[in-house]
């Protein structure tokens, strides 16, 4: 079975400067996809940047940006200019279809404080 | 398109009583996902429906669990007997078929607590 791995369970970041968050999975499977969620304090989950394992280019959106290493089966999220608004607990998620069942798996998450 | 709805919000309950949750997805998506979240864990997969089809369970959804989804547009689930250790944020997502299967679309959730 997948499992997703986030060794952070919070991290802190000044205002307008940069972090970067960790998360390691484990899969045998070659295709498919990796995610980031952000999951304000009582607020909805929300897409943040999606990541495609057949695809060797890194994503990127906006200040969103990921480090995808396949083979250590590595996926961090850095976020640039931090805002106060990215205080949020964010969570990695994997993608597959293997032995026929798609669905996401998460891991724990990242509580980030971002101080004014 | 409003995105991903669900009601109540928040749902208190006394233990034994049964609580039933509802889930409004996106309009045309063919996926429907209900994970369950405990404090200061990720979200868990419980089941999910493809259609009005459900295609899996999880061993996390027990016997007082039962998911589903009439007409493949909203869907239910539905505690019996409720626990204590069934206070829970619930959330339902949605995803398009085909091409976007993999990319889910989450509601606010429903926070159940059971006294």
């Amino acid at each position: 079975a997948q499992t997703v791995t986030q060794s952070q369970p919070e991290m802190s970041v000044q205002e307008a400067e940069t972090v970067t968050l960790s998360c390691t999975y484990d899969t045998s499977e070659n295709n498919y996809y990796l995610f980031w969620y952000k999951q304000p304090p009582s607020r909805q989950m929300i897409l943040v940047i999606r990541q495609e394992a057949y695809k060797q280019q890194n994503a990127t959106e906006n200040r969103f940006s990921v480090n995808f290493q396949k083979a250590a089966k590595s996926f961090s999220l850095k976020i640039s200019d931090s805002q106060l608004g990215d205080t949020a607990m964010y969570f990695c998620a994997f993608w597959g279809t293997q032995g026929g069942s798609e669905k996401l798996v998460f891991g724990k998450g990242t509580k980030l404080t971002v101080n004014p | 398109d409003t995105g991903v709805s669900q009601d109540p919000r928040h749902k208190i309950t006394k233990r034994g009583q049964n609580v039933t949750f509802r889930c409004d997805p996106i309009s045309e998506h063919n996926r429907l996902y209900w994970y369950r979240q405990t404090l200061g864990q990720g979200p868990e997969f419980l089941t999910y429906f493809q259609n009005e089809a459900q295609l899996e369970k999880s061993r996390l959804l027990s016997d007082r669990f039962s998911a589903e989804r009439p007409k493949g547009s909203f869907s239910t689930l539905e505690i019996q007997r409720t626990e204590q250790g069934d206070s829970a944020m619930y959330l339902c997502a949605s995803s398009p078929g085909l091409a976007g299967v993999h990319e889910q679309y989450f509601g606010p959730g429903t926070r159940l607590t059971v006294t």
